[in-house]
């Protein structure tokens, strides 16, 4: 398996809502990223983790809460977002400081 | 922190011809420089990266160059396709792939 996977593709939600982006990969990759990208602007991290550990943190907003519950799993929780919030979100992974693997993304729009 | 520039913006060519796209950098401890393709509503593929002890290197009609002295490098393709059109994103990181500083993208259109 050499694909990082995220579901779901597309996620609408309101700004009361709580909803988890998920991500996975089989790659035996150590370090997995959140990626946030709007519209024609190249990808911003939010989140990279190490060995399952967080270790960079973008000072994003606390509404937006990262787990990863092991090496190949990677979650990214979501409450009361804003609508400027809505983007594509990318998980990546790589071995430790190579090449990033981006999945497919999640379509979010915040309504 | 790291500040990436890219280079032009959108960039259309005929079919055949080259294309070329250029990134600077401010942080000379960068030693790391991947570049990305993104086709519409796809993700981003790494299609070539070089570390500073390189100055250049090529993978069939793509190519990379590296000035470490003048803080920048290049893309290069050559004999352009159509489906080589995407946005194409340079990218510069002192550790790898653990944090890259990415340029703002270049729109690539190929004209058949």
């Amino acid at each position: 398996d050499t694909e990082v996977t995220q579901t779901p593709k597309h996620l609408v939600m309101g700004m009361t809502n709580k909803k988890s982006l998920k991500c996975e990969q089989h790659m035996g990759h150590r370090a997995m990223y959140w990626y946030k990208q709007k519209a024609k602007k190249p990808p911003e991290l939010m989140f990279v983790y190490s060995y399952e550990k967080l270790s960079i943190n973008e000072s994003v907003p606390s509404r937006f809460s990262p787990e990863c519950p092991n090496s190949s799993l990677l979650n990214l929780h979501l409450h009361a977002l804003q609508p400027e919030d809505s983007a594509l979100y990318l998980c990546a992974s790589s071995p430790l400081n190579e090449k990033l693997f981006f999945g497919s993304g999640t379509q979010l729009s915040v309504l | 922190g790291e500040n990436v520039e890219q280079h032009p913006s959108t960039l259309s060519v005929q079919e055949g011809d080259s294309a070329v796209i250029k990134c600077t950098y401010s942080d000379s401890a960068s030693n790391y420089f991947p570049w990305y393709k993104q086709e519409l509503g796809k993700r981003p593929q790494l299609i070539i990266d070089i570390r500073s002890n390189v100055g250049e290197k090529k993978d069939q009609r793509i190519a990379v160059t590296l000035n470490k002295t003048a803080k920048h490098f290049s893309l290069h393709i050559t004999e352009t396709q159509p489906e080589d059109s995407a946005v194409y994103f340079c990218a510069a990181s002192q550790t790898g792939a653990n944090n890259l500083f990415f340029g703002t993208g270049t729109r690539l259109t190929v004209i058949p």
